[in-house]
């Protein structure tokens, strides 16, 4: 069984804070690695991808990948109260075919 | 809104009724995806289509049945649900099957099975 691994949360940081969403998973020759942002009543939405490892920065974001430890984190600078919602974490396989395999999330909540 | 569309946004159906689920997306991609969000489980793939055919299906209920009519619009019809089923269904949309697959999510619809 491929897993993906997150702490629920909910993490409490104040705005302008760093917030650190960690998640770990199973499957050592995973490939692709993806961050969702899912407000609550709504659906995923794209916020991240990093298929190598080291760090990937886009604004306020970035997410870090260690294959070797089999963890990758987003990290959001300056955090703002917009940003409370529930992260996912994704992750693809080699010869996965199509599947995606989700985290169950972290809820983030900034508070002002 | 992201390029990917669903109806109807949410849904109330008996046990014995007949419904469907429709999907579109306007990304020019050729994967299209049914998952199931339930409350505290991880995300669920339930299906996917790629150029029209089905290329997954993940051991899905037979009263779930989907249909791929061409690579942009995707259904899922609905017959004799259990409650359990209630939970929110999420299409996606991605170019293919390759390792830097990006799939793009629609706004789903709120089933509620009574």
């Amino acid at each position: 069984q491929k897993e993906v691994e997150q702490n629920s949360g909910p993490l409490s940081v104040p705005e302008g804070a760093i917030a650190s969403l960690n998640c770990t998973y199973s499957d050592r020759v995973s490939q692709s690695f993806f961050w969702y942002r899912q407000y609550s009543g709504k659906s995923p939405e794209l916020i991240m991808s990093i298929y190598s490892n080291g760090d990937k920065e886009d604004g306020r974001f970035t997410a870090q990948l260690n294959k070797a430890s089999q963890y990758v984190s987003l990290l959001i600078r300056d955090s703002q109260p917009s940003d409370s919602a529930t992260y996912l974490c994704a992750v693809k396989g080699v010869g996965s075919g199509y599947a995606l395999n989700f985290g169950k999330g972290t809820s983030l909540l900034v508070t002002p | 809104e992201t390029g990917v569309t669903q109806t109807p946004r949410h849904l109330v159906m008996g046990m014995t009724n007949k419904k469907s689920l429709k999907c579109e997306q306007h990304l020019g991609h050729n994967a299209m995806y049914w998952y199931k969000q339930s409350a505290k489980k991880p995300l669920e793939l339930m299906f996917v289509y790629s150029l029209e055919e089905r290329v997954e299906n993940n051991s899905v209920p037979s009263r779930f049945s989907p249909e791929c009519p061409n690579s942009s619009h995707l259904f899922l019809h609905l017959h004799t649900l259990q409650p359990e089923d209630s939970a929110l269904y999420l299409c996606a949309s991605s170019q293919g099957p390759s390792s830097y697959n990006e799939q793009f999510f629609g706004p789903g619809t709120r089933l509620t099975v009574l």
